[in-house]
């Protein structure tokens, strides 16, 4: 049981490149999210999506796009990198019950350093 | 606007020393107050999940406590692996979670 797995787990970028981070889930779950962490800061949610082939914006999206689609992966894209971008990245998911709001489930991270 | 105030920032006790851990947050319409723990180098780790006043919920030596403003998570006699950072969020009438910057917490043998 994989739960949310995050590739890659380490990268390294250089001012202006661009990459994409994976996320894929296999517990079927429709709402998929990207959060950043940065020291003393907490989790700040870059983009979310509520199922597949929808995206949504949300506190911290400049700078970032993303893509959702299949129901299971949820990609994060970052155009030009910039150094400010450097820090941890987290994707979780999470399923929905009526109006409740569940638990989500959180990948290892990815740690980006933008030089 | 959402917020969310964890303290304290960092907490050592000793193995046995029970206490708490406080989140005070702000938010429109709570719809669901999270406890989540994180070790270093790992993504955070559903613990609770609390949704009205009065609300209480344990699991072995954690308890995690809800008022209309402020959430506690007590630690009865904790051991060296409860040893990591605890956050705390809150979801409000929007779809956002916001989420505390965190409470590192230290346990010595």
């Amino acid at each position: 049981n994989a739960g949310v797995t995050q590739t890659p787990k380490f990268r390294v970028l250089k001012t202006g490149q661009s990459m994409t981070l994976l996320c894929a889930q296999d517990m079927n779950h429709e709402y998929m999210y990207w959060y950043r962490q940065d020291p003393g800061m907490g989790l700040r949610l870059i983009h979310y999506s509520v199922g597949e082939g929808t995206t949504a914006k949300g506190e911290v999206p400049d700078g970032y796009n993303v893509s959702r689609l299949k129901k299971q992966n949820f990609l994060l894209g970052l155009e030009s990198a910039a150094p400010s971008q450097t820090s941890v990245y987290f994707c979780a998911s999470s399923p929905i019950t009526g109006t409740d709001h569940r638990e989500a489930f959180f990948g290892q991270g990815t740690r980006l350093t933008v030089v | 606007e959402d917020q969310v105030t964890q303290s304290p920032e960092a907490l050592r006790l000793q193995e046995g020393e029970s206490s708490s851990l406080n989140c005070s947050y702000t938010v429109s319409g709570l719809r669901g107050l999270f406890w989540y723990r994180q070790d270093p180098g790992k993504g955070p780790e559903f613990l609770f999940t609390l949704y009205s006043a009065g609300e209480e919920k344990e699991k072995e030596r954690l308890k995690a406590t809800l008022t209309k403003k402020e959430s506690f998570l007590h630690i009865t006699a904790p051991k060296p692996e409860d040893s990591a950072t605890y956050l705390c969020a809150v979801r409000g009438g929007g779809f956002k979670t916001i989420f505390g910057a965190g409470t590192r917490l230290f346990v010595k043998a």
